[in-house]
């Protein structure tokens, strides 16, 4: 089925571990996007993507590595992560790059950093 | 920069009432588009509706309606004869006009249908 799927829906891992999110979308959509979830906060930009090798930061980059090699994927690692990356982590695309295109989720991905 | 603020955190209603969900935004930007999601307890986001800066109509969709604004910068969103499937949290979400389609997000307002 055609969309766009986060990989795992549910994670637990341990403080200093490095642990990547996977997400794929089958629509060739341009942007790309992460965002986490938190309680008090909304939705929060990590990164964004605009096409294949071009990345750049959002809002709370920090402690975050992105990368897209391929237009499909795009992929979040923590590197070494800490309980304060305890979050909900949503992928999005959107066609284009244009302020007028709805941006279209994944069903997210529950991360837990103990 | 870019604001959005949706100052109910959380509202209670009863099946069959009417329920608004405010969204007050600010921008700099001459144009701009507004977004609603829904996120239902099952937690993925869904993309409701879009409505750019220079269309003023109000527009309505089976039970729901959007009331656009300029002049006090809001983007209401009603629900009419609610339903307990309307039960979620929903997003005020704002693009502007500065070349790339991020959104800025309100904090969500959590509606709660109860039967």
């Amino acid at each position: 089925d055609a969309g766009i799927t986060q990989s795992p829906r549910y994670k637990i891992t341990e403080t200093g571990r490095q642990v990547t999110l996977m997400c794929h979308q089958t629509w060739s959509h341009s942007y790309m996007f992460w965002y986490r979830q938190d309680l008090g906060h909304g939705l929060r930009l990590i990164y964004y993507s605009a096409a294949a090798d071009i990345t750049d930061k959002g809002e709370v980059p920090d402690g975050y590595v992105v990368s897209r090699s391929k237009t499909e994927n795009f992929p979040l690692t923590l590197e070494s992560a800490t309980r304060s990356q305890t979050s909900v982590y949503f992928c999005a695309s959107s066609e284009s790059g244009g302020s007028n295109q709805p941006q279209h989720f994944g069903d997210g991905t529950r991360l837990s950093i103990l | 920069a870019q604001k959005v603020t949706q100052a109910q955190t959380e509202i209670s209603v009863v099946e069959k009432e009417d329920v608004t969900l405010d969204c007050v935004y600010e921008t700099r930007d001459t144009t701009y588009y507004l977004f609603w999601y829904k996120q239902p307890p099952s937690g993925e986001l869904v993309f409701l509706i879009r409505r750019n800066s220079f269309d003023e109509q109000n527009e309505i969709s089976g039970r729901y309606s959007w009331n656009f604004q300029k002049s006090t910068s809001s983007f209401n969103f009603t629900i009419t004869a609610s339903q307990v499937v309307d039960s979620a949290v929903y997003f005020c979400a704002l693009s502007g006009n500065s070349g790339y389609s991020t959104l800025t997000f309100g904090k969500g307002t959590m509606l709660l249908v109860s039967p």
